[in-house]
């Protein structure tokens, strides 16, 4: 069964330190997306790759979020300085073109004391 | 502007009858509707979707109807079970957006025994 990987699982660290998340998109899939959770809301969309290259971050606070694809294998997601209203749990997905379903990862559960 | 809503937070529901999740849109550009199930713990699980061009999906016990005139969709589970219970995401795509999806924030379902 192919899947998302995200690391870490968890995350706990003092506000105003850098958070970095990892995410393996499934082999072959050519677009990656990255979801934040809250409890007071539903999946909000931060920011999205095709084929490396970023479509869309217009979800993502720019002060202090960043997305790359260093290669096709992994896609980072970074947060720096980190902030308590940050604590979410953050979802990596993957998706080939022309594909609509995507598959998640199990996400990254973050939270910033 | 929330563009995709589902106005009940939580449903509960005996073993063996219907369930029935409701979601409306408002952006008319949307052409794909997606249902997303998940678990505690882990990411959402793509489980049915429609094509405007389409009024009715089924795949098993579920079963997801659009109406385009209401910019509604609904998911039934007939019947339910108790491995059903999880938080049923719905989500819509445009074609212009390459994939990109809009979720609602969720609606829990319990199937009781």
């Amino acid at each position: 069964d192919a899947r998302v990987t995200q690391t870490p699982r968890d995350k706990v660290t003092e506000m105003g330190q850098e958070v970095t998340m990892r995410c393996q998109p499934i082999l072959g899939h050519n677009t990656v997306f990255w979801y934040r959770q809250t409890m007071m809301q539903g999946l909000e969309l931060l920011a999205y790759f095709r084929n490396r290259a970023p479509l869309d971050d217009s979800g993502m606070p720019k002060d202090r979020f960043s997305a790359e694809m260093p290669d096709a294998t992994l896609a980072t997601l970074k947060i720096q300085p980190s902030e308590p209203r940050d604590s979410a749990v953050y979802f990596c997905a993957s998706a080939r073109t022309g594909d609509y379903g995507y598959t998640f990862g199990s996400g990254t559960r973050l939270t910033v004391v | 502007d929330q563009q995709v809503k589902q106005n009940s937070p939580s449903l509960s529901v005996q073993e063996g009858r219907i369930s029935i999740l409701n979601c409306d849109y408002t952006n008319s550009m949307f052409d794909y509707f997606l249902w997303y199930k998940k678990y505690p713990a882990e990411g959402p699980t793509f489980l049915i979707s429609i094509s405007s061009i389409k009024d009715k999906n089924e795949d098993g016990r579920f079963t997801v109807f659009l109406n385009k005139s209401a910019k509604h969709l609904s998911l039934h589970i007939v019947p339910s079970q108790p491995g059903d219970s999880a938080v049923y995401f719905c989500a819509a795509s445009t074609n212009t957006n390459a994939g990109k999806s809009t979720f609602g924030d969720g609606t829990t379902l319990t199937v009781k025994p």
